[in-house]
């Protein structure tokens, strides 16, 4: 079993950009896809990123994810904030078809 | 359109039983698999359990496995999730999603979810 670690909390200004990281507490980042939902208050999550770097349809080209295996971490990316991204993201990945959802990380927009 | 209707939450005592459902619409059932994710008050996101497209392989969290059940009747497009032995801390929004394949994918598509209360 393994944990993803995410800050629990980050906060920019509208027009910058910040990064959220995901860290996997053992076993390799790269053994195992890594997907991004964003929840907005009183709202079910929805999908930014999936398989580590790709949009789903619809999902603005400001949305990006990557990972990293020397920090055995994923990181969601948004650029050119705006106060509509203020949400929680979620990273998740699999660990013997079960699934594992990081804590999860509170984005301000101020 | 893709949907996801979840039903079935409510109040419950401790150690009681409660089952929920998911009725689809929008994708192909029986060509997907589905999962339940629950969010505890204020808290992140949990997930619970997965069934693959045919009802042939399922797996669970641990903190639910042995009392909670899934399963899916392909022919009402529909998932439930047989809750029993249920505990204070099972109190959770419960969400159906839609796996992006057969059951081995991630959640592509969310319901609005159900809230369960367990309290005496």
């Amino acid at each position: 079993n393994f944990m993803l670690t995410q800050p629990h909390s980050v906060s920019e200004s509208p027009g910058k950009t910040v990064t959220i990281s995901c860290t996997r507490s053992s076993g390799s980042v790269a053994s195992n896809y890594v997907q991004w939902y964003q929840q907005r208050p009183g709202s079910a999550p929805t999908t930014v990123i999936y398989e580590d770097n790709q949009r789903p349809f619809g999902v603005s080209d400001r949305f990006s994810g990557s990972i990293d295996t020397s920090s055995n971490s994923a990181s969601l990316t948004i650029s050119g904030l705006k106060t509509e991204d203020e949400a929680d993201y979620y990273c998740q990945s699999y660990d013997s078809g079960k699934r594992v959802f990081g804590g999860g990380t509170k984005l301000t927009v101020l | 359109q893709v949907q996801l209707v979840e039903s079935g939450g409510g109040v419950v005592r401790p150690g009681r039983s409660l089952r929920l459902s998911c009725a689809v619409s929008g994708f192909t059932f029986s060509s997907s698999g589905m999962h339940w994710v629950r969010q505890a008050p204020g808290k992140g996101l949990e997930w619970v359990a997965v069934i693959s497209y045919d009802g042939s392989d399922k797996y669970y969290a641990d903190s639910v496995k042995g009392r909670f059940t899934i399963s899916r009747d392909n022919s009402k497009n529909t998932v439930y999730l047989q809750m029993n032995s249920l505990r204070v801390d099972d109190t959770a929004v419960y969400y159906c999603a839609k796996d992006r394949g057969l059951g081995t994918s991630w959640c592509e598509y969310w319901g609005q979810g159900t809230p369960v209360t367990i309290s005496s």
